[in-house]
């Protein structure tokens, strides 16, 4: 059974970079038929895509985060990488990590809440 | 940019059926997915491609979408569908995704 685990520090200074990985298990982030994707989710709001990954380094980022956004993948730890930027207040959330296949997301990291405050 | 609107909340007796909205410009061209969301969980898919149901989701989900609008309906609701509920959109041409802001399902 596939399952995701997100790592990385719960509590960021503004302007700095955040940095967070996700582990994969139980399947091949190699595989050519997934995507691999960040999401994020601010304290009682919605949902918010980030961007995603394929296997062999391509990437889509939401337009809204484009420019602070940067997702990376390591086949060989069977691991991807978010990398956000120039961090506010605004960016305090519970990140999430997914796998994709043509738009849906399944399944889901258990989340890991990413604080931004000084 | 694209949007999805979902209404904030939505109530339903138990028993009864409870129908979730999900509005968009020409949302019905392309693929609608849905996502509960229980408190403290991560969401789980239980619609994709409009009308699809993974395995482990109770046949009492059922999704459509057309034109403009994207529903979620759940038959015979139990206490145990009371979450948030999330829309999603995928646009094949930039792939990107898109979500609604959510809609709070309360079973009275």
């Amino acid at each position: 059974q596939l399952q995701l685990q997100e790592s990385g520090p719960g509590l960021v200074k503004p302007s700095e970079t955040l940095s967070l990985t996700c582990s994969v298990s139980g399947g091949s982030i190699s595989s050519s038929t997934y995507y691999w994707d960040w999401i994020r989710q601010p304290p009682g709001k919605g949902l918010e895509w980030i961007g995603s990954i394929y296997y062999t380094g391509s990437t889509y980022y939401n337009p809204s985060l484009k420019s602070r956004v940067t997702i990376s993948v390591d086949t060989s730890k069977n691991q991807f990488s978010l990398k956000l930027s120039s961090v506010t207040a605004a960016d305090t959330a519970v990140y999430y990590c997914a796998r994709q296949h043509f738009a849906p997301f399944d399944p889901w990291g258990q989340g890991l809440l990413v604080a931004v405050s000084s | 940019s694209y949007e999805l609107t979902q209404p904030p909340s939505v109530s339903v007796s138990p028993g009864q059926t409870a129908t979730i909205t999900c509005s968009g410009d020409k949302l019905g061209d392309k693929y609608a997915c849905w996502y509960q969301q229980k408190p403290g969980q991560s969401p789980v898919l239980v619609i994709y491609q409009d009308t699809k149901r993974p395995s482990g989701i109770s046949e009492r989900f059922s999704g459509s979408n057309s034109e403009n609008t994207a529903t979620l309906t759940i038959s015979g609701t139990q206490a145990m569908d009371e979450a948030d509920y999330h829309c999603q959109a995928w646009d094949s041409s930039t792939a990107e995704v898109v979500f609604g802001g959510g809609t709070k399902l309360t079973v009275l």
